[in-house]
């Protein structure tokens, strides 16, 4: 199966400021990457699909100014949490589907807390 | 859009017993089935999926049915041991294209009693 490598594992950040997460696919080009975010003992919700050389297609309900999300590669999506508050500590996951036999594959995870 | 129930969002089994989530889904143009596992602080795991062209699939301990006409899907896991103690999330999505997003459902923990 394809390896997913996301960055960094965990972020503290003081409110105001802004934290960028990375996502890449190692061995698997992914014109197309999921962000999801995951409050504790909650499911994983879909935050927006991050599409190479376009637009990321956001959920209702979530800010696309806040969160933006680039897709400049076939191996590289980033999201960038502006303007942080403490609210939007959360677990950050991203997901590549890596074909149709091997399903979706997921980062490791980012745990970003808002001080 | 699609949306995934699952049922129950606690699960407490004996050591040994079989365990059984269930979950419905309401578009009818889902067509993959996958399962994770979750430990504390982990990213998902896939442990089964099935796809709607088939009933039912089993792996060891681990089996999955599909009911289409009813659009519900149900996770077996027999014989359990304490390491199958975790979250557990169903979910659904179209395997059409790579761009087909997968929702999960709402999570069941599960824990093994020794």
């Amino acid at each position: 199966g394809a390896v997913v490598s996301q960055h960094p594992s965990r972020v503290i950040c003081k409110s105001g400021t802004s934290v960028k997460i990375e996502c890449r696919s190692l061995d698997f080009q992914a014109t197309t990457m999921f962000w999801y975010r995951q409050f504790p003992k909650q499911s994983l919700m879909l935050m927006a699909t991050s599409n190479e050389g376009s637009k990321a297609t956001y959920e209702q309900g979530v800010e696309k100014d806040k969160f933006l999300i680039n897709h400049a590669s076939l191996t590289l999506s980033t999201l960038t949490v502006t303007s942080a508050h403490p609210e939007d500590s959360s677990f950050y996951i991203c997901s590549v589907r890596t074909g149709a036999n091997y399903g979706y594959t997921f980062g490791s995870g980012t745990r970003l807390t808002v001080v | 859009g699609e949306n995934v129930e699952q049922h129950p969002s606690t699960l407490s089994v004996q050591e040994g017993d079989s365990a059984v989530i269930k979950c419905t889904y309401s578009d009818s143009a889902s067509n993959y089935f996958p399962w994770y596992k979750q430990e504390l602080g982990k990213r998902p795991q896939l442990i089964i999926d099935i796809r709607s062209n088939v009933g039912e699939k089993k792996d060891q301990r681990i089996a999955v049915t599909l009911n289409k006409t009813a659009k519900h899907f149900s996770l077996h896991i027999t014989e359990t041991q304490p390491e199958d103690s975790a979250v557990y999330f169903c979910a659904a999505s179209q395997r059409s294209s790579s761009a087909s997003k997968i929702i999960f459902g709402s999570g069941t923990r599960l824990s093994i009693r020794p």
